[in-house]
Formats: structure tokens, sequence, C-alpha cells
């Protein structure tokens, strides 16, 4: 079974306004990490946001907030007030257990563009 | 944040040649780096993980001899693809952990590769 889906392969929004892109997970580890990046046509990859399997509230990183569904699996990324240079492709990833030297699942990415 | 650099940032080589691609924690000490490799609109699939001083350890299906890991030091990890050929062509990026055990690991720029 996949560890990280992203059933979202393309996504549009128009600037301003908020988009939801969806990450569900499977894990039978009761400890465990969850990632959004963000990877521009440069390639590098920019840590968005970070939710803990522990983690009592959403995590909120300026317009980034992360939907924390903990029964349903999910962890799905909401942008804000979307702008021109959100524009790009976004993974979630999880990393199962507490040692964070242990490696990241990663989703098949959803391709955000925004339109003007 | 943690800054992880990689070199070189892109590379065009000749089909039988190897390369060597090096990836290093410019601020803190990785006692764990992460090899991943990326075809055009793909996720990230993880190679290897290579820890310092150690052997890598290899994800099923990579062949260990065609991709060589060294992590000399706790700054630098190094791969390279041994008589690349054209199928090698991709974007390979490193991650580095944290040595003081922060929950994120961190990306590198990526390294581009073309094998002609």
């Amino acid at each position: 079974a996949q560890k990280i889906t992203q059933t979202q392969p393309g996504m549009f929004v128009q600037e301003k306004e908020a988009v939801t892109l969806d990450c569900t997970y499977d894990t039978s580890d009761p400890s465990y990490g969850l990632f959004w990046y963000k990877q521009p046509s440069s390639g590098e990859m920019i840590f968005l946001i970070y939710q803990g399997s522990y983690d009592q509230q959403n995590a909120t990183e300026g317009r980034y907030s992360l939907n924390f569904q903990k029964a349903r699996k999910s962890a799905n990324l909401v942008i804000s007030a979307s702008q021109l240079g959100d524009s790009a492709m976004y993974f979630c990833a999880m990393r199962e257990g507490s040692n964070t030297g242990n490696q990241f699942y990663f989703g098949t990415g959803t391709s955000l563009t925004v339109i003007p | 944040g943690a800054v992880v650099s990689q070199h070189p940032s892109w590379v065009i080589c000749k089909s039988g040649t190897s390369v060597k691609i090096e990836c290093r924690s410019l601020d803190f000490q990785a006692t764990t780096m992460f090899w991943y490799r990326q075809f055009p609109k793909q996720s990230l699939m993880l190679m290897a993980t290579s820890n310092e001083g150690s052997k890598a350890t290899y994800e099923q299906g990579v062949e260990k001899d065609k991709f060589l890991i060294n992590h000399a030091s706790l700054t630098l990890s190094t791969l390279t693809v041994t008589s690349a050929h054209p199928e090698d062509s991709s974007f390979y990026i490193c991650s580095a952990r944290d040595f003081t055990g922060s929950y994120e690991q961190y990306f590198g720029p990526g390294t581009r590769l073309t094998v002609t």
C-alpha cells in the first residue's frame, strides 16, 4: 500500500483565493511526522509545514495551514490568499517513528497553478 | 535555517564516464544523509541512506556498484554515478539530518544530470 497518497495531479486556483491540497497517509506506527514541501521549477525542495502525530493543534505557518484529521489519516495543506509565486509542485511526505533519521516517504505531488 | 549545498548544480557527461555529486551540510553536522532521484514530473524516490563512517544502505532495486555513496565526514556525502548511461539522466537530490535531532531534514538544491 502507498504510504502517502496525493490524488490531485494538478490544481488551479484564482489569485487571492484559498486552495486545499489533499494528502492521505498510511501507517501503523503511532509516532510519525507529516511534512509539506514546495518544489518550484528550479527544483529545490522548500519546507513549508510540519505536523507531528501527537500534536493537538493543526500546524500553521503564515499562509499555510495543515488540516490534520488523524482518524481519517489525512493531512491536507491549505494555502490562503494564493499568490502567483505559489505556482509549483507540492509534495506531502511522512516520516514514521520518532527517529528524525528515518526516511521520508513522498507522495506523487500536486502541480498548483495560480491564475491571475 | 540549516543549509545543504550540492555540487555541481547541473552536469552533462558522456555515456560510459563517471560523475561525482557532492552534498554538504554547511552549518550543521549531519550523521545521516539521504540520496533521492527524481524523474521529470514524478516524485522523489529514495535511493540510499548514507551514515557517516559506515556503508550506505541502498533501497531495493538500486545498484550499489553503480551508485557509489561515500559519507566520509559529518558534513560531506558523495554520490558517484559510475559508467553512466542515458537512462541515468535524472535530478538527484540529497537531504541531511541535523545531528542535534530536530525534526527536519534539510534538502539540497539538487543536481541535474544529463548523460549523452
